[in-house]
């Protein structure tokens, strides 16, 4: 099993509509995870940090279910500017910095 | 407020010549740092990390090496580039603590002809 293992997608929704995407873990351990958003050809900015059970943002929603070792992020009344790549970070150790190959989102006018 | 300064921002390299990336960080101590290397189409790869002036872990063997000489500056380098070198190089930061996230800089395009 892959240590961070996500939906590449493409996901194509219209504006408005809500989204969702899962992201799985292997480490057991993982204690804080990571939501990134990268634009095409720019480096990864940090998103949603989650410590605990979920975190919510704005439009933005994390929740962590650590018994399926799975968490998810949600994106409400999406925007043409939240189209990008989105990456899952489980962080354990400095070493165990893993981060997901990424869920692409394309919101549609 | 912290930033981190990544460059040069592109760089077109032919094979066989050598690398120096550099990578400094300001408005913190003590940063843990690392290098990352991706793809094009791929995920992000860790190549290095260090926790200290001087100590370095390297994650993926190959020709590239790193150093740390003062404490918010991060080199990556080679002395022989390969085509498979080719890739968006992204230098990143975090606070000395188990739960912190990597903020990273605007990373180097690098094509190796």
């Amino acid at each position: 099993r892959k240590e961070v293992e996500q939906d590449p997608g493409p996901f194509n929704v219209p504006e408005g509509a809500t989204v969702a995407f899962n992201c799985t873990y292997s480490n057991s351990a993982s204690q804080s995870f990571f939501w990134y958003r990268q634009d095409c050809r720019k480096e990864p900015k940090l998103l949603m940090s989650v410590y605990s059970s979920g975190n919510e943002d704005g439009r933005f929603t994390a929740q962590l279910n650590r018994a399926s070792q799975y968490i998810s992020l949600l994106i409400r009344d999406s925007k043409l500017s939240d189209s990008a790549t989105y990456l899952c970070v489980p962080q354990g150790s400095a070493r165990q910095l893993t981060f997901g190959s990424g869920t692409q989102l394309t919101v549609l006018p | 407020s912290q930033t981190i300064h990544q460059w040069p921002a592109t760089l077109v390299q032919p094979v066989g010549s050598p690398l120096s990336l550099e990578c400094t960080v300001e408005g913190t101590s003590n940063p843990n740092l690392y290098w990352y290397r991706q793809a094009a189409g791929r995920g992000l790869q860790l190549l290095f990390y260090s926790v200290g002036i001087g100590q370095i872990s390297s994650e993926v063997p190959q020709n590239l090496s790193a150093s740390r000489p003062q404490d918010r500056q991060f080199i990556l380098s080679s002395k022989k580039l390969l085509l498979s070198d080719s890739g968006f190089y992204l230098c990143a930061w975090s606070v000395r603590s188990y739960n912190s996230p990597l903020h990273f800089g605007n990373g180097t395009r690098l094509t190796v002809t």
